[in-house]
């Protein structure tokens, strides 16, 4: 169980097109979900935190306007990166927290690797 | 939360244990030690994680000390699958707070056959 997918697993556009990027919850309810952006070499850097049906708090120096996150449903987060530039090439992580605490509590995506041109 | 400080790369032969270490000198009386890794390509994995007792489980062994200033990961009989980056992390985890995790560099550790 607590298994969080994501889709797709690898993208490659244009620069000034949009990406959308999925982030599900397969058998837990995700009352909350992050993501995560890694470049090469790199930690990973949280970028937002979304709560189910509200509007995500994102971290210092990240854009709201240009990754835009849903949250619509308890098992579905949304992260869209608008006019993709090629900095904005890198590893896109999402983890879903489910709801209560047993200890482990956080799960996360396999990843996506946006790369723009 | 509290810092965490890891050696960034460690090896370890593969069959033997692999003994990860991380300091947290500020830790809080309410937090949490976690450990997760990430293998190239991959999202974070989570292994174990423990307030002030040792723990185990099927994945690893974590030793914290007396003080809860410093822990240990243990690997107990190390594979070439768990070539991996290691992050310690230190948090408090609360029900109804954000509980987000904060990634440092991790320690990169590589295992040779």
């Amino acid at each position: 169980g607590a298994v969080v997918s994501q889709h797709p697993s690898w993208v490659i556009c244009k620069s000034g097109t949009s990406v959308k990027i999925e982030c599900r919850s397969l058998d837990f309810q995700a009352t909350t979900m992050f993501w995560y952006r890694q470049f090469p070499k790199q930690s990973l850097m949280l970028m937002a935190t979304s709560n189910e049906g509200s509007k995500a708090t994102y971290e210092q120096g990240v854009e709201k306007d240009k990754f835009l996150i849903n949250h619509a449903s308890l098992t579905l987060s949304t992260l869209t990166v608008t006019s993709a530039h090629p900095e904005d090439s890198s590893f896109y992580i999402c983890s879903a927290r489910m709801s209560g605490w047993n200890g482990n509590e956080q799960f996360f995506g396999p990843g996506t690797r946006l790369t723009v041109l | 939360d509290a810092k965490t400080t890891q050696p960034p790369s460690m090896d370890c032969a593969e069959g033997r244990a692999a003994n990860l270490p991380c300091n947290h000198s500020t830790i809080s009386g309410n937090e949490y030690v976690y450990w997760y890794r990430q293998i190239h390509s991959q999202g974070p994995q989570y292994i174990i994680h423990g307030l002030k007792n040792n723990e185990t489980n099927e994945m690893a062994s974590l030793i914290i000390t007396e003080d809860r200033k410093s822990s240990t990961l243990i690997l107990p009989h190390a594979t070439l699958r768990d070539t991996a980056v290691y992050y310690c992390i230190v948090r408090v985890v609360e029900s109804n707070a954000g509980n987000m995790l904060t990634f440092g560099g991790g320690t990169r550790l590589m295992v040779k056959p």
